[in-house]
C-alpha cells in the first residue's frame, strides 16, 4: 500500500545523536501510530496521535518525542539515541481508534552504535 | 492495560495440512481483534479481523474464531501452502496503559514443510 511511507528505510547513527524518522500517509486517516519491533517483544506502541496537534503516550514512550502539525505527517524523534533504541520502527495509520484496521508502512531499520 | 499471549511461538506443518494459532487477552473491554502476517523484512499486513459482536469470520482458507467469555481468539489456516510461511501476529484493541492502539502478541513463526 503506497498510502503510507516511511523514511529513511535504513539508518545508522551513534549514541547521543538526535535522529528523526518520518512518516507520511495519503489516506487522510485521523489516527497515526508509532511501534517498535524487537525480537522477543513483538510490536510495542511508542506514541500515537488522534488528530493534528493531539498526541499521547503508548506503552514505551521514554526517550522519544513526536509531533503532528499536519494530519498527513507524524515524525518520531530520538533526542539522544541510545543502543537500546536499536530496533525496527513501524508507522501505522487508521481511520479510527480501537476498532478500525491499522495499515503499516515499510518500516525503518535503525541501528545505534 | 491489555496483555496478549500468543501460542505457539513456532509451528511447523506439512503442506496441505491445517494450522491453528491461539491468543488470549486480558482486557474485557477489547472489542477488535486483527491478525497480521509478516514476511521476512516486510511490513505487517492485515489478513483478517473480527469484532466482539461476531463469533467467527472466514475469508477463503483463513478463519478466525472469538470466545469473549474465555477471552481467547484463534486463527485457522486450512490447506496450507508454501506462501503461508511467515510470522503471524494477533492483536487486541486494548492497549498497555489505556492508550488507543493495538496490543500485539509476540508472534508465531509458521513453517510450511513441503
Amino acid at each position: 500500500d503506497a498510502g503510507i511511507t516511511q523514511s529513511p528505510r535504513y539508518k545508522i547513527t551513534e549514541t547521543g545523536r538526535q535522529v528523526t524518522l518520518m512518516c507520511h500517509q495519503t489516506w487522510s486517516h485521523s489516527y497515526m501510530f508509532w511501534y517498535r519491533q524487537d525480537l522477543g517483544h513483538g510490536l510495542r506502541l511508542i506514541y500515537y496521535s488522534a488528530a493534528a496537534d493531539i498526541t499521547d503516550k503508548g506503552e514505551v514512550p521514554d526517550g522519544y518525542v513526536v509531533s503532528r502539525s499536519k494530519t498527513e505527517n507524524f515524525p518520531l524523534t530520538l533526542e539522544s539515541a541510545t543502543r537500546s533504541q536499536t530496533s525496527v520502527y513501524f508507522c501505522a495509520s487508521s481511520s479510527g481508534a480501537r476498532n478500525q484496521p491499522q495499515h503499516f508502512g515499510d518500516g525503518t531499520r535503525l541501528s545505534i552504535l | 492495560g491489555e496483555n496478549v499471549e500468543q501460542h505457539p511461538s513456532t509451528l511447523s506443518v506439512q503442506e496441505g495440512d491445517s494450522a491453528v494459532i491461539k491468543c488470549t487477552y486480558s482486557d474485557s473491554a477489547s472489542n477488535y481483534f486483527p491478525w497480521y502476517k509478516q514476511e521476512l523484512g516486510k511490513r505487517p499486513q492485515l489478513i483478517i479481523d473480527i469484532r466482539s459482536n461476531v463469533g467467527e469470520k472466514k475469508d477463503q482458507r483463513i478463519a478466525v474464531t472469538l470466545n469473549k467469555t474465555a477471552k481467547h481468539f484463534s486463527l485457522h489456516i486450512t490447506e496450507t501452502q508454501p506462501e503461508d510461511s511467515a510470522v503471524y501476529f494477533c492483536a487486541a484493541s486494548g492497549s498497555g496503559g489505556g492508550a488507543d492502539g493495538l496490543t500485539f502478541g509476540k508472534g508465531t513463526h509458521l513453517i510450511i514443510q513441503p
